[in-house]
């Protein structure tokens, strides 16, 4: 089992839609998660952490834990074109301060 | 956020030649790593870059090919010697930062071997 995994997709949602992004994860004891966004052609971007149980929200984000579950969400709300990019999950290696185990990110299309 | 810049931004290079990235941080940070990503694909971790002392390099990834360098807390090197066109890829530099645990990304170096 890798250590993050993502479903690749594509995923396609209309403008204005929610589009819901999952991700597992293997460590259990894994305590930080982390999603970046990457536009075609560009680096990955830092965009959301979570390290509680629950939802956090940061605009139209919002991330969601679920360490019973090894489950880790992003959803994005009232979906633009801009938001079309590739998605990725990532959990650090070993816990805070080391390099992230990284999913090889889902891709998303929003169609306006 | 650190920021992160490369050079050169990208390069188009013969089979045999050998091309070194340099990766420059704005502030020290506690560990750098190189990335390789290929198109459509995701990352893939070359090596840690360590300050002073030679690079832990991941499976399937050796010095002669990559060699790298960290001279200092901010700064560091990736050589792809003896370049093939399965060379060809997007090079990452990527951070972590003293201040936050979080891991950060330069803006790539899109390698091209004909």
């Amino acid at each position: 089992q890798k250590e993050v995994e993502q479903n690749s997709g594509p995923l396609s949602v209309p403008e204005g839609a929610i589009a819901s992004l999952n991700c597992t994860y293997s460590d259990r004891g894994s305590q930080s998660f982390f999603w970046y966004r990457q536009y075609s052609g560009k680096s990955p971007e830092l965009i959301m952490f979570i390290y509680s149980n629950g939802d956090k929200e940061d605009g139209r984000f919002t991330a969601q834990l679920n360490k019973a579950s090894q489950y880790v969400s992003l959803l994005i709300r009232d979906s633009q074109p801009s938001d079309s990019a590739t998605y990725l999950c990532a959990v650090p290696r070993g816990g805070a301060g080391n390099q992230f185990y990284f999913g090889t990110g889902t891709s998303l299309t929003v169609i306006p | 956020s650190a920021v992160i810049s490369q050079k050169p931004s990208r390069d188009i290079c013969q089979r045999g030649t050998s091309l070194t990235i340099q990766c420059q941080v704005d502030s020290q940070v506690t560990m750098m790593f190189w990335y390789r990503q290929q198109p459509g694909q995701s990352l893939t971790l070359i090596a840690t870059a360590n300050q002073g002392s030679e690079a832990t390099y991941e499976s399937g990834f050796v010095i002669d090919k990559f060699p790298i360098s960290r001279p200092n807390l901010t700064f560091s090197t990736l050589t792809v010697s003896n370049m093939s066109p399965e060379d060809s890829s997007i090079y990452l530099c990527s951070v972590i930062t003293e201040t936050y645990n979080e891991q950060f990304f330069g803006p790539g170096t899109r390698l091209t071997v004909l």
